[in-house]
C-alpha cells in the first residue's frame, strides 16, 4: 500500500526566503504527483501536478521529482503572507496503468514571518 | 475554466441521522468522482471512487450501506453519510476529473460535518 510522507511537519520562513518542502513515497511505479494547498480547513487549491522526473513551474511554485530516490519537492519562490495554510502532497497512477486513486500525505503547515 | 460547487458548506446533524451531500461539476465533463474524508488531525482518506457506466469502488472501511453514492451524469455526484456518528465528523471533499482536459482533479470546497 502507498505511503507518502511529509516533511517537515511545519515550516516557517521570512518573507522573501524561499522555501522546500519534501515528500517521499513508497510505490516506486507512481507517476502522477501533484502539490495541493489548503486554507484554513477549505478545500484544496491544486498548485503543480508533474509526471516525468525534471522539475515543472507554475508561476512561483516548482515542483522537483525524482522517482528513483521516492522523492518529489515543492519550492515557493518570493513566499507571501497569502501564501501560508497547508500544502499537501498527493500521489497515484496515471489513468491506464492503474488505480487513480490520490494517496495524500499529512502535509507540511507552513507559515511566513512579516 | 473547471469549478467544482460542494453543497452544503457545513451541516450539523443529530447522532444516528443521516445528511446528504452533492458536488457539481460545472465547466467540465466529470466522468470520474472521488470522494475523500479529512477527519480531525488527519490527512485526506479516499472514501469511494465513482467512474460513469462503471461500478463504484469502495476502499477498505467504508461500504455503500454506510455512504451511498449516486453519479446519475457527467456534472453531479451526490453521497450521502447514513447513520451519522461522532466518528463521521470532517471535511468532505468531491474531486471530479476531467478525462478530456490534462486529467486533473478538481477538488471542490467541501463540506463540513459536525455530529451532536
Amino acid at each position: 500500500q502507498q505511503k507518502v510522507q511529509q516533511s517537515p511537519e511545519s515550516l516557517t520562513v521570512s518573507e522573501g526566503a524561499m522555501a522546500s518542502l519534501n515528500c517521499t513515497f513508497s510505490d516506486g511505479t507512481s507517476n502522477n504527483f501533484r502539490w495541493y494547498r489548503q486554507h484554513s480547513a477549505k478545500g484544496l487549491e491544486v498548485l503543480v501536478s508533474i509526471f516525468s522526473d525534471g522539475e515543472k513551474e507554475e508561476g512561483r511554485f516548482t515542483a522537483h521529482l525524482n522517482r528513483a530516490n521516492l522523492h518529489v519537492s515543492l519550492h515557493i519562490r518570493e513566499p507571501q503572507p497569502s501564501d501560508s495554510a497547508v500544502y499537501l502532497c498527493a500521489v497515484s497512477l496515471l489513468p491506464g496503468t492503474g488505480s487513480n486513486r490520490l494517496t495524500f500525505g499529512k502535509g507540511t503547515k507552513f507559515s511566513l514571518i512579516p | 475554466g473547471a469549478l467544482v460547487y460542494q453543497y452544503p458548506r457545513r451541516t450539523i446533524c443529530k447522532s444516528g441521522t443521516s445528511m446528504r451531500m452533492e458536488c457539481q461539476a460545472v465547466g467540465f465533463q466529470a466522468t470520474s468522482v472521488a470522494w475523500y474524508r479529512q477527519s480531525p488531525q488527519k490527512t485526506f482518506e479516499l472514501i469511494a471512487l465513482s467512474t460513469v457506466n462503471s461500478a463504484i469502488k469502495y476502499e477498505q472501511n467504508f461500504t455503500q450501506e454506510k455512504f451511498p453514492i449516486s453519479h446519475p451524469n457527467l456534472s453531479f455526484s451526490s453521497m450521502t453519510v447514513l447513520n451519522a456518528y461522532l466518528e463521521d465528523r470532517g471535511l468532505y471533499l468531491c474531486g471530479a476529473r476531467d478525462w478530456g482536459g490534462q486529467n486533473t482533479l478538481y477538488f471542490g470546497a467541501g463540506t463540513r460535518l459536525s455530529v451532536l
